[in-house]
């Protein structure tokens, strides 16, 4: 039963363009969502989060989109940069964090 | 400002075994919460301790468990080793209220052989 899904494995964008990672959830009880970022060998890094009273949150090039009537999270990149490239997670709240599987973002320069 | 400490970042057993994992939030934090990554089932939720306290619990087995000291420090122990308990695990620390972000550390990587 997997309540948060990312549906995309991978995505590459080229330098400069937009990065959109999008996340889909199940269940309607999700009051708080996460995007975390992996590099290799390290832990999840906090990037951004939303409430569910909200539909848009923006910190410098990263924005998050919540779309609650279709249970739907997405992270914008803009403009994407060759460090950006790391595996994102998406997270969704009720008192515990439910992770999504990853997507592996490729920025190339 | 010290982030999320988690000691040994790698260990070797052998199943049957028991170990401990440690775990040191971010300072003035009170809520640590572990996970489990492993490449099949990505990073899965095994318990959350605020205040010394378990305060909510995933769907691992018993031979999982954890605690949590008066300085927020935690651990967590694993009992009767399995193969496939080789694994990350992540412990992550908030402030502990509602809708405030998890910061986590670096992991322990656990391999049973």
């Amino acid at each position: 039963d997997q309540q948060v899904k990312q549906n995309s494995p991978s995505l590459s964008v080229q330098e400069g363009r937009i990065s959109i990672l999008n996340c889909d959830y199940t269940n309607s009880m999700f009051d708080y969502f996460l995007w975390y970022k992996k590099y290799p060998a390290e832990g999840p890094t906090f990037l951004i989060s939303i409430s569910s009273i909200k539909d848009k949150n923006e910190d410098g090039r990263f924005t998050v989109f919540l779309n609650k009537s279709a249970k739907h999270l997405s992270l914008h990149i803009v403009p994407s940069q060759p460090g950006d490239s790391a595996v994102y997670f998406c997270a969704a709240s009720y008192g515990k964090l439910t992770f999504g599987q990853g997507t592996i973002l490729t920025v190339h320069p | 400002k010290a982030g999320v400490t988690q000691t040994p970042r790698y260990l070797i057993k052998t199943r049957g075994q028991q170990v401990t994992l440690s775990c040191s939030p971010i300072s003035g934090h009170r809520s640590v919460s572990w996970y489990q990554q492993t490449p099949g089932q990505g990073l899965q939720f095994l318990f959350e301790y605020f205040s010394e306290t378990q305060r909510n619990k995933g769907n691992f087995p018993g031979r999982f468990s954890g605690r949590q000291f008066s300085n927020s420090r935690s651990e967590m122990n694993v009992s009767t080793l399995e193969l496939g308990d080789s694994a990350l695990y992540l412990c992550a620390s908030s402030i502990g209220t509602v809708n405030q972000p998890q910061h986590f550390g670096d992991g322990t990587r656990l391999s049973i052989l």
